[in-house]
């Protein structure tokens, strides 16, 4: 069935590097697209969003990337932290669907920080 | 500002009790959402509220009902708890119901059925 999936669960980056997490779409006409953090014991917490008329947006150290070519996705976090250690998910909208029923979450990636 | 807020943090029930989790939100949103999340998985929509007076099933709705209050809460029920609905329970909330918006969670509910 359609699904948002990630490569990779977990990720382990030098404090300092980039990181980069991927996510894989299988729905070609989702148009909207979020990443979420969650650290442990508390909720998502919204990172950066992206529509499907662009390929790339950029916030604080975060950027995304979208390819619709190849329905990939990814967030990458410049000179990694401590405090960036967290669970990271990609979401999808998906058009046709009733309203809430349209945003679907993927199984999430751990991004962990070597000192 | 708080944003959103959801009691109890931490609740054990047995097979068979009934509870409600309470979720409020203090941002003037219109819509509210609940999502259960298990571990290795993504969250998962359980019923959603797109404006006060409406709510609606989400993708794994059996064994729960919800309460839209009013504006600022929407409560979930779970009528009689079973082992399978241990799980970790998220509210959240968006400015309207729209595909361009982000969700606001709160902290969530560590929910254990024994």
């Amino acid at each position: 069935g359609e699904s948002v999936g990630l490569h990779l669960p977990t990720l382990s980056v030098q404090e300092g590097d980039n990181s980069i997490i991927n996510c894989a779409y299988s729905n070609s006409a989702s148009d909207y697209f979020i990443w979420y953090k969650q650290e442990s014991g508390k909720g998502p917490q919204f990172i950066i969003d992206i529509r499907s008329n662009m390929d790339k947006r950029q916030g604080q150290r975060v950027t995304v990337l979208l390819n619709k070519t190849v329905k990939h996705l990814s967030l990458q976090i410049a000179a990694t932290q401590p405090g960036d250690s967290a669970v990271y998910f990609c979401a999808e909208s998906r058009p046709g669907y009733s309203s809430a029923s349209k945003i679907i979450f993927g199984s999430g990636t751990r991004l962990s920080i070597r000192p | 500002n708080a944003g959103v807020t959801q009691t109890p943090k931490f609740q054990v029930l047995k097979t068979g009790q009934s509870m409600t989790l309470q979720c409020a939100q203090d941002m003037n949103h219109n819509s509210m959402y609940w999502y259960r999340q298990d571990p290795g998985m993504g969250l998962r929509l359980i019923y959603y509220s797109a404006s006060e007076g409406t709510t609606d099933k989400g993708e794994v709705p059996n064994g729960y009902n919800v309460s839209r209050l009013n504006k600022r809460e929407f409560s979930l029920r779970l009528e009689s708890a079973a082992p399978s609905q241990t799980s970790v329970y998220f509210c959240a909330s968006s400015p309207w119901d729209s595909n361009n918006s982000p969700l606001h969670f709160g902290n969530g509910t560590r929910l254990t059925v024994t």
